[in-house]
Parts: C-alpha cells; structure tokens; sequence
C-alpha cells in the first residue's frame, strides 16, 4: 500500500537552531508532494507544494523543502526556527486519486 | 481566499446518536473531502466526492456515510456514534487531481 513516513515524531529546538524534518513516501512514479502545517488551534495550511521542476521549493515563513527522487523523499528544512513555528507539520503525497499523510511531527520550539 | 467552513467546532453527542457533520466551501471547487485525525496516526481518509451525487470511499469509511447534493456542501453522517468515532475531523476540498487541498477548522467530535 501506498504510504508517506514522518520519522520525527516530536522535535524540541530552541530558538536560532536549524530544521530538518524527514518525509518518505513509498512509491514510485509521477507524486505530487506537500507540507502542510497546523499552528495550535488553527486549521491546516500548506507550507510549500512540489509538483515538478526545481527538487528545490521554497515556500512560506522560510521554509523550504529538496525533492531527492532516488531516495523517495522530501525533507523540510528552515535554517533558523521561531518561537512561531511551534506547530505540527504534515508531509503528504498525492498518486491516483487521493492525499496520503504521515502521521505528523510536532515541533516545539523554545525562546 | 478559498473558505471552508465546518458547522461546529465541538461537539458532544452520545452512543447511538446520529451525527450531521456539514462542510461548505466557497470557490466552486468539484472535489471535496472528509478526515479525520487522531494523535500518532496522522490524517486519514473517510470518504471523498468528485462531483454532485458522487462519493467514494476513502481508507476508513466504516461506520459513516456522506452526502453532497450540491456541489458546495459535503455532509459526513455517523448513523450511530460510538466512542471509538470520538475525533477531530476535517473537511477539505480542491479543485481536483494532485492540486492543494484547502481546509476547514475542524470539528472535535466527543462521544460519550
């Protein structure tokens, strides 16, 4: 079955350090990728979407994503994180017919 | 700015009860969708619809059903709560294929 894994379950930064959040999806072929992020209480948004191209997007709040097709991944990154981006964040991947989530990582991020 | 809009935030409903979840979305869009999330398992699919009248399943769709009957409003129905269906469940909708789903805030569902 078509799946996309969030390896990073829970991540705790302080303020400044730098992001990196894995995302592999499990299957080949044309994918369109997603991050979306939900801020506490607030519904979710897309971050930054990847369809074809530059592997290298570049989306909102300084968050940018590399599309690396021999690895089946496609892993968020911000260099310098904020109080502001403590928030759950959701890689996706479409194929068919539908959106397939990880299950999420929550970032908490610590002045 | 695409809108989706779900009928409640919260809501609390008893064991047996039939529950009326209601999406509504501004922007025309053909598709449309319904989550829910649970803490540890991400967002997963109940039932999706390409058009009026039409829905498919998603990868749980037991225990409920939807309705569209017109292309704005997509309503999920659990014909009989269980505790097990307390959630959060979101509507979304898109303009169709791979393109960006947009969403709505949310119902938390609790069944007592």
């Amino acid at each position: 079955a078509q799946s996309v894994s969030q390896h990073n379950h829970h991540v705790i930064l302080s303020e400044a350090a730098s992001l990196e959040l894995g995302c592999n999806y499990s299957y080949g072929g044309t994918v369109n990728l997603f991050w979306y992020v939900q801020y506490p209480g607030q519904h979710l948004q897309l971050l930054l979407k990847y369809f074809s191209g530059d592997p290298l997007v570049k989306g909102i709040k300084g968050f940018e994503a590399e599309f690396i097709k021999s690895k089946f991944s496609f892993n968020l990154r911000k260099p310098s994180v904020q109080w502001s981006d403590t928030a759950e964040y959701f890689c996706a991947a479409y194929n068919t017919d539908k959106l397939i989530f990880g299950t999420g990582t929550r970032l908490q991020v610590f002045p | 700015d695409v809108k989706v809009t779900q009928s409640s935030r919260y809501l609390v409903k008893r064991t047996g009860e039939k529950v009326f979840l209601e999406c509504v979305q501004d922007m025309d869009h053909e598709n449309m969708f319904w989550y829910r999330q649970d803490p540890g398992l991400g967002l997963r699919l109940i039932y999706f619809s390409y058009d009026v009248k039409m829905k498919e399943k998603g990868d749980i769709p037991e225990g409920y059903s939807v309705s569209r009957e017109k292309k704005e409003r997509f309503s999920l129905i659990l014909e009989s709560a269980s505790t097990n269906q307390t959630s959060m469940y979101l509507c979304a909708s898109t303009t169709g294929g791979g393109n960006e789903q947009f969403f709505g805030p949310g119902t938390r569902l609790t069944v007592l």
